[in-house]
């Protein structure tokens, strides 16, 4: 079965410290990847997506994700974070036309 | 980039009446258009595909005629909850595929979403 997994409901960091959430999928054709960001009461994002070219992908914000076929993996990471960074962040795998999404993983950014 | 609009982005009904949510591409040609239901700190549930001029094709478990969908051009698809109650209330998200841009690379682009709230 096809399906998408993001380890970690909630994840917190302090400002300037790294971001890491985590992304894995299971499929036996790989997927293109994508991550979004939601804000409150707001539609969803594209922060970058991972089309089969560059294994890793830079995005908007600082952010990059880096696909790993050996681990089925594709972690969001930045080095940096900011306070604006506090967001609802979904990992999403497609198949060319039907999209599904991680659980989503809610950042806190703490001062 | 690619832009969708829905509208409105809040609604507040009372319980019985119908409420009409519309998704628009704005600058290009969706043949598809997803719908999308999310309950609060949840992620996205996909409620039903929309595909021009064809009936939608709805997910396991959801009512088709408490959630009926048109796709009626290119442009445009709508979601309407007819006979709202209050665990109708939510938050609805479109997006549609853009399947003329450089090969299908499966990327969706979204709506703002609508917020429901059914009294």
């Amino acid at each position: 079965a096809q399906s998408v997994t993001q380890l970690g409901s909630h994840v917190s960091v302090s400002e300037g410290a790294l971001v890491l959430l985590r992304c894995n999928y299971s499929s036996s054709v790989p997927p293109y990847l994508f991550w979004y960001v939601q804000y409150p009461n707001q539609g969803l994002q594209l922060l970058l997506k991972y089309t089969s070219a560059a294994t890793l992908v830079k995005g908007i914000n600082g952010f990059e994700a880096e696909f790993k076929k050996s681990e089925t993996s594709f972690h969001l990471t930045k080095p940096s974070a900011h306070m604006s960074d506090a967001a609802e962040y979904f990992c999403a795998v497609s198949w060319g036309n039907d999209m599904r999404f991680g659980a989503g993983t809610r950042l806190t950014v703490k001062p | 980039g690619a832009v969708v609009s829905q509208h409105p982005s809040r609604v507040i009904c009372k319980s019985g009446t119908s409420v009409k949510i519309e998704c628009r591409s704005l600058d290009f040609q969706a043949t598809t258009m997803f719908w999308y239901r999310q309950f609060p700190k949840q992620s996205l549930m996909l409620m039903a595909t929309s595909n021009e001029g064809s009936k939608a094709t709805y997910e396991q478990g959801v009512e088709k005629d408490k959630f009926l969908i048109n796709h009626a051009s290119l442009t445009l698809s709508t979601l309407t909850v007819t006979s709202a109650h209050p665990e109708d209330s939510s938050f609805y998200i479109c997006s549609a595929s853009n399947l003329a841009g450089a090969g299908n690379t499966g990327e969706l682009f979204f709506g703002e979403g609508s917020r429901l709230t059914v009294l």
